[in-house]
């Protein structure tokens, strides 16, 4: 089975630190994605990456970066965090190339409960 | 991009036949429907997808009219454990550069009573 691995459940963080989340895939996947889930709004895509080094801004990249050094894994990154980006965050990831068309079905993890004091 | 929309929240009771519209005007030759379901404190899992007519699996049916602008996912026979987040989603299956971002609407809370 495909496993989605983020690195913390619960994070409290204060207003200015830098926070890093971390989310590891274990199935080859070319694709990774970044969103946060908040009530009533759904899920708003972040950043996402489809190959090594290779990003691309999503609905809402304000206030946020991205790092994929390796394949397997895809780095979030709050420089200055703020109040407003407490949120739960999810990591997803799925199969494909522009070469070779995706199946489609995105993996995510458990999700990363993120506040901001 | 297609964007979706769908009902806010559904109620159902166990056993019955659930079916949840989403609109996509806006769906282009090379994007298919996919449909996630989410319970909470989970990330939302994959369901079933499909392009055009109609797909089944174990879990779901998928129905997509020939103009393709909408699409139905139909639960058979509910029961509690169902009570979920259903989201529709339109992806273009080219993936890479930016023709790889996946948009996720609002999705449908579904709650199913005893």
């Amino acid at each position: 089975d495909v496993k989605v691995t983020q690195s913390s459940r619960y994070l409290v963080k204060r207003t200015g630190e830098k926070v890093f989340l971390e989310c590891v895939q274990d199935m080859d996947h070319e694709n990774m994605f970044w969103y946060r889930q908040d009530p009533g709004l759904g899920l708003r895509l972040i950043y996402f990456s489809y190959d090594v080094k290779m990003k691309e801004k999503g609905d809402i990249p304000e206030g946020y970066s991205v790092s994929r050094e390796k394949k397997e894994r895809f780095s979030l990154i709050l420089e200055s965090a703020s109040t407003n980006q407490t949120s739960m965050y999810l990591c997803a990831s799925s199969f494909g190339t522009s070469l070779i068309p995706g199946t489609g079905e995105l993996f995510f993890g458990e999700g990363s409960r993120l506040t901001v004091l | 991009l297609a964007k979706t929309t769908q009902p806010i929240s559904m109620d159902s009771y166990e056993g019955q036949e659930v079916n949840i519209t989403c609109s996509h005007n806006n769906i282009a030759t090379n994007d298919y429907i996919t449909w996630y379901q989410q319970f909470p404190s989970q990330g939302p899992r994959f369901i079933i997808q499909g392009y055009k007519t109609k797909v089944t699996n174990e879990v779901a049916s998928l129905f997509i009219p020939a103009d393709r602008k909408s699409s139905t996912l139909s639960l058979p026979r509910v029961s509690l454990s169902d009570t979920a987040v259903y989201y529709c989603l339109v992806e273009n299956m080219n993936y890479g550069g930016s023709q790889g971002n996946l948009i996720f609407g609002k999705g449908t809370k579904l709650s199913v009573k005893p």
